[in-house]
């Protein structure tokens, strides 16, 4: 299995703000991915994060407002930009592990993010 | 496309009794199916995951989820729920060949004393 590490756990920030947050995985994995959980909702798919190209985004997700960076096959970072109320959720790094049968999608415990 | 759709956003039942928690797919071929749960506060952790070696497929702390094709159902049940099966259940669905996964929108389960 892979044990996911995410900074920081939670943050109050102000609107028209930016917050950076990390993503450590204890293994080498080639797909590694950013999710947001809006308050009482399932989670979206914001882009996958690509080692040494720029992230995959999904519709609805643009590069200017969450820019991602893989540096390495550990690590990745989500920026969430210029942020208002509406940014408020829970974002989740996520990673594709090798499992029985099939892949496994491992997750980090979530950084709670307020927007006042 | 793919997609799952999870039957009631709360479920109630009693310590003791059976958990039921319904999940139906839509996909073309017989996909991956996985079951979620997520405690309060914490993220998601891997319950089970179906991927065609049996229909029956056992998961940890007492669940087990059935896939039946004719139905496209991939329900998670448990014969009697504890207290610390109080959390949200997410079932999701992945194209084989594929690594995007479609979550549900979730069940959150509450057990009564």
């Amino acid at each position: 299995s892979a044990v996911i590490s995410q900074k920081p756990s939670r943050d109050i920030c102000q609107r028209g703000t930016s917050l950076t947050i990390q993503c450590q995985v204890d293994s080498q994995v080639t797909m590694m991915f950013w999710y947001r959980q809006q308050p009482g909702q399932s989670l979206t798919l914001i882009a996958t994060a690509n080692q040494g190209s720029e992230a995959t985004y999904e519709s609805g997700f643009v590069i200017d407002k969450f820019p991602i960076s893989r540096p390495n096959l550990t690590f990745s970072t989500l920026t969430v930009s210029n942020m208002s109320p509406e940014d408020s959720s829970i974002y989740l790094c996520s990673v594709l592990y090798p499992g029985q049968g099939t892949y496994e999608q491992y997750f980090g415990p979530g950084t709670r993010l307020t927007v006042t | 496309a793919q997609s799952v759709t999870q039957l009631g956003s709360h479920v109630s039942v009693s310590e003791g009794a059976l958990v039921l928690l319904r999940c139906n797919y839509s996909s073309s071929v017989p996909p991956y199916l996985f079951w979620y749960v997520q405690y309060p506060n914490q993220g998601l952790q891997l319950l089970l995951k179906y991927t065609s070696a049996a229909t029956l497929v056992k998961g940890i702390n007492g669940f087990e989820a059935e896939f039946k094709k004719s139905e496209t159902s991939f329900h998670l049940t448990k014969p009697s729920a504890h207290m610390s099966d109080a959390a949200e259940y997410f079932c999701a669905v992945r194209r084989r060949g594929y690594q995007k996964v479609t979550f549900g929108t979730g069940t959150k389960l509450q057990v009564i004393p």
